[in-house]
């Protein structure tokens, strides 16, 4: 199906492991970004990439690694997971100009324990 | 420091009832304002986009204005249903603090809940 599938929907993991939280989208969109949702902080940008093999940090990018090889995908990996990563995590996409509608993936939800 | 502000954080009203949910920022310089609707365990819709030229858009029975020197945009609903019930959340792109290229600025929402 067309749109932006992330996988996982759910994810439990532990401390120190590492985790990699997937993101397909099909529409060729350019921009490509990553949120993480937490009560009280609302949603905050992790990483974006404008172009494949561009990419960017945001808000909170410490802990997480993102690669972006293919247009359509952009994997974010945590690499030590923290319990402080416990967040729901969204995927999002768009069009190259200033005002190109944001889409989002149906989010990943990740429990650090 | 581009900051988006949604109040009340959460709104409950009677079936039929036409409502307005409400959104302010701090800095004017913004491409555009949108209205995005998410559903509990479910990602982000968005509903419109008011460009920063723009005054108002409209989609069937919500219409959303931007007060671009106010810093105030608000969406309206009109004869809400229970199918309404969601968070809806604004968003601005800025001008400045072009670092992170097209990242938008949450609101933290407001929850609207719709009863029969």
């Amino acid at each position: 199906d067309a749109g932006i599938t992330q996988s996982p929907r759910y994810k439990i993991t532990e401390t120190g492991r590492q985790v990699t939280l997937m993101c397909h989208q099909t529409w060729s969109h350019s921009y490509m970004f990553w949120y993480r949702q937490d009560l009280g902080h609302g949603l905050r940008l992790i990483y974006y990439s404008a172009a494949a093999d561009i990419t960017d940090k945001g808000e909170v990018p410490d802990g997480y690694v993102v690669s972006r090889s293919k247009t359509e995908n952009f994997p974010l990996t945590l690499e030590s997971a923290t319990r402080s990563q416990t967040s729901v995590y969204f995927c999002a996409s768009r069009l190259t100009g200033a005002n190109e509608k944001l889409f989002f993936g149906s989010g990943t939800q990740l429990s650090v324990l | 420091k581009q900051e988006v502000t949604q109040i009340p954080a959460a709104l409950s009203v009677p079936e039929g009832e036409n409502l307005v949910l409400n959104c302010s920022f701090t800095d004017s310089a913004i491409y555009n304002l949108q209205w995005f609707r998410q559903d509990p365990g479910k990602g982000l819709t968005s509903l419109l986009l008011i460009q920063s030229s723009q005054r108002e858009q409209t989609s069937g029975r919500l219409n959303a204005s931007l007060d671009k020197s106010s810093g105030r945009s608000t969406l309206y609903i009109a004869a809400s249903q229970p199918g309404d019930s969601a968070t809806y959340l604004c968003a601005v792109r800025p001008q400045k603090y072009g670092g992170s290229q097209g990242n938008l600025i949450f609101g933290k929402g407001t929850k609207l809940s719709v009863k029969p």
